[in-house]
């Protein structure tokens, strides 16, 4: 119940294109859903996040959805650059308590 | 507005060796988070604490791990008697005091090599 699932594990996408990474979760008590972009030797960055009462959210070229009724929730990255190349995680929460999915790692081809 | 600080940003450590690493929150956060990261993973939680009170520990091993946040200066994420399996990279969150809980701020990370 605190797994959170993400997909795919990597991804390959043209300069341009558009980006999607999809997370699915089981317990219902999450009420917040970051997405966290790490880039090789970093720490994570908060990249946007988005509460259970809106079904999207977008920030520039990032977007979530979310989908309340099947617990899923997606990321999209807009017109991908080389520079998006990142591993990029989902998490869902309740209060304090964190759960990470296992991550994506973006390659986008100049 | 500094980040999260983290240091020693790597550490090498013989086997059965301790290794301390250390973190500062950001400033006007007292909440402290400690998460291990194995190469090509995610993050596994390890302990959430505030100053001088361990909240949740339940993802740390039982034996040879510790932590702390005491009243002054950093967290402390203590590992004794490595191993081989201990190599891994560390990263130290924290979320505000007050505001929004959720948002958890990384820290560059401590990447622990255990030779």
């Amino acid at each position: 119940q605190q797994q959170v699932k993400q997909s795919p594990q990597s991804l390959i996408v043209q300069k341009g294109g558009i980006s999607i990474i999809n997370c699915a979760y089981e317990n219902t008590a999450f009420d917040y859903f970051p997405w966290y972009q790490q880039f090789p030797g970093k720490g994570p960055a908060l990249l946007i996040a988005i509460r259970p009462d809106v079904s999207e959210k977008k920030e520039g070229r990032f977007t979530i959805s979310f989908n309340k009724s099947a617990k899923q929730f997606s990321l999209h990255i807009m017109d991908s650059q080389p520079g998006d190349s990142a591993t990029y995680f989902c998490a869902a929460s309740y209060g304090q308590n964190f759960v990470f999915g296992p991550g994506t790692r973006l390659s986008v081809l100049p | 507005n500094a980040g999260v600080m983290q240091n020693p940003r790597h550490l090498v450590r013989r086997r059965g060796q301790e290794a301390r690493l250390r973190c500062s929150p950001m400033k006007g956060h007292s909440h402290v988070y400690w998460y291990r990261q194995l190469p090509e993973e995610g993050l596994k939680f390890m302990v959430y604490l505030q100053k001088e009170n361990i909240i949740d520990e339940s993802g740390m091993p039982k034996e040879r791990f510790s932590a702390e946040f005491p009243k002054e200066g950093p967290s402390i994420l203590r590992i004794q008697q490595v191993v081989r399996g201990d190599s891994a990279a560390y990263f130290c969150a924290s979320s505000p005091t007050s505001g929004s809980p959720d948002e958890q701020y990384f820290g560059p990370g401590t990447r622990l090599t255990v030779t």
